[in-house]
């Protein structure tokens, strides 16, 4: 089976800190990595993409990968009270070759930005 | 334009009823997929179609069926309802990267 593994948390830091979020993922034929953001009683939506090993930086938000550790991680630089949320990391599976065919994603981490 | 759209949001029925939830898409996308994310947010594929061609089935139960008259529609069928079927049900699409949901169907059995 499969599996993308994260601390359930919650991780509480204050703001203007650096949050990390942290995964691993069994599949070492996944190529594609994922980082969603979900609000209490809204859909996921998508706040990184990474493809290849290392840093990737989009903002105040830091993905980096590691392959050969199957592990992926999130940095959120100067926190905020608004980026309290739930973060799921999520890991593609190849179906018939296709890398696009199936995400699993992890139980997700609760992030609370302490004011 | 809302680009993943979810009908109806909110759906409460009485355990053996059947239902369906419908879900469209305006991005153009080529894959639609329909997850289940239980009380304890885990969210889980359950389907997807590919153009119309059904690729993956998980685990579900037979009462669970999915259609997809077109690749911008994918609606899900649930039969004989059960407790254990209340969840947040979201439909999502994807042409290459990450996925694009919809607002979700919270499903509560009765």
């Amino acid at each position: 089976q499969k599996e993308v593994e994260q601390n359930s948390g919650p991780l509480s830091v204050p703001e203007g800190a650096i949050a990390s979020l942290n995964c691993t993922y069994s599949d070492r034929g996944s190529q594609s990595f994922f980082w969603y953001r979900q609000y209490s009683g809204k859909s996921p939506e998508l706040i990184m993409s990474i493809y290849s090993n290392g840093d990737k930086e989009d903002g105040r938000f830091t993905a980096q990968l590691n392959k050969a550790s199957q592990y992926v991680s999130l940095l959120i630089r100067d926190s905020q009270p608004s980026d309290s949320a739930t973060y799921l990391c999520a890991v593609n599976s190849m179906v018939r070759g296709n890398r696009d065919d199936k995400i699993i994603f992890g139980k997700g981490t609760r992030l609370h930005i302490l004011p | 334009d809302t680009a993943v759209s979810q009908t109806p949001k909110y759906l409460v029925t009485q355990m053996g009823n059947d239902k369906s939830i419908k879900c469209e898409q305006n991005l153009g996308h080529d894959t639609m997929y329909w997850y289940k994310q239980d009380s304890k947010k885990f969210l889980k594929i359950m389907f997807s179609y590919n153009n119309k061609e059904l690729i993956i089935n998980e685990t579900v139960p037979n009462r669970f069926s999915p259609k997809s008259p077109d690749k911008a529609h994918l609606n899900l069928h649930i039969n004989s309802l059960e407790l254990g079927d209340s969840a947040v049900y979201f439909c999502a699409s994807s042409q290459q990267g990450g996925y694009t949901f919809g607002s979700g169907t919270r499903l509560t059995v009765v």
